[in-house]
């Protein structure tokens, strides 16, 4: 069985502040796919990262990076500097590699709502 | 640009009725996936499809069925419409197992 957990239900920050969305998971496969997903109010689920089980180097694009560790089965995302256009739900999701063939889905977490505040 | 287009945004349907849900992708992407949202559960998958008239449960399939005659085109069906299936569907789709998802912007059905 697989399991994505965010245990932050609802964040909220002033502009400026620096904030971290904690993602852990559970996986027996060795083999894994890991993401994180943004849907703002319009409700569109918008693709922000894809990382793979062999792949533990963080990745920074712009004010968003990741951080990615196998020993805490954790793979965390961190905003830095947050702007109003930042408020959203964002999801992590976890995809094992083999299981049951074919394309099989992604398992989300329930998902942290982030309040930026002007 | 990506794309992956869900015909209604918004459906008012009645208890019974047989509802159909539409999506389409024009990135000719092998797998398709339909998902419901609802508030504290996050998305469940209901079906997904990796080819043309192949089909597979996802984690929610009760009630619901889907059709995939063309690569582009993936529908959900409601076979009996039951308020307990009010909630956002998603679809989406991705060019291979296990790569990145591109979303529609979601149908929010409603049950009366």
């Amino acid at each position: 069985a697989q399991k994505v957990t965010q245990a932050q239900t609802e964040i909220s920050v002033v502009e400026k502040e620096d904030v971290t969305l904690d993602c852990v998971y559970e996986t027996r496969d060795t083999t894994y796919y890991l993401f994180w997903y943004k849907q703002p109010p319009s409700g569109e689920l918008v693709f922000l990262i894809r990382r793979n089980s062999f792949d533990e180097q963080n990745e920074i694009s712009g004010r968003y990076s990741w951080n990615f560790q196998k020993s805490t089965s954790s793979f965390n995302f961190t905003i830095t500097a947050s702007q109003v256009v930042d408020s959203a739900v964002y999801f992590c999701a976890l995809s094992e590699y083999g299981s049951g063939g074919g394309a099989d889905g992604l398992t989300f977490g329930k998902g942290t709502h982030l309040i930026i505040q002007p | 640009d990506v794309k992956v287009t869900q015909s209604s945004r918004y459906l008012v349907k009645r208890t019974g009725e047989k509802v159909f849900l539409e999506c389409v992708q024009d990135m000719d992407h092998e797998n398709m996936f339909w998902y419901r949202q609802d508030p504290g559960l996050g998305l469940r998958l209901i079906y997904f499809s990796y080819d043309v008239k192949m089909k597979e449960k996802g984690d929610i399939p009760e009630g619901y069925s889907v059709s995939r005659e063309k690569k582009e085109r993936f529908s959900l069906i409601l076979e009996s419409a039951s308020t307990n299936q009010t909630s956002m569907y998603l679809c989406a789709s991705s060019w291979r197992a296990r790569a990145e998802a591109f979303f529609g912007q979601g149908t929010r059905l409603t049950v009366v």
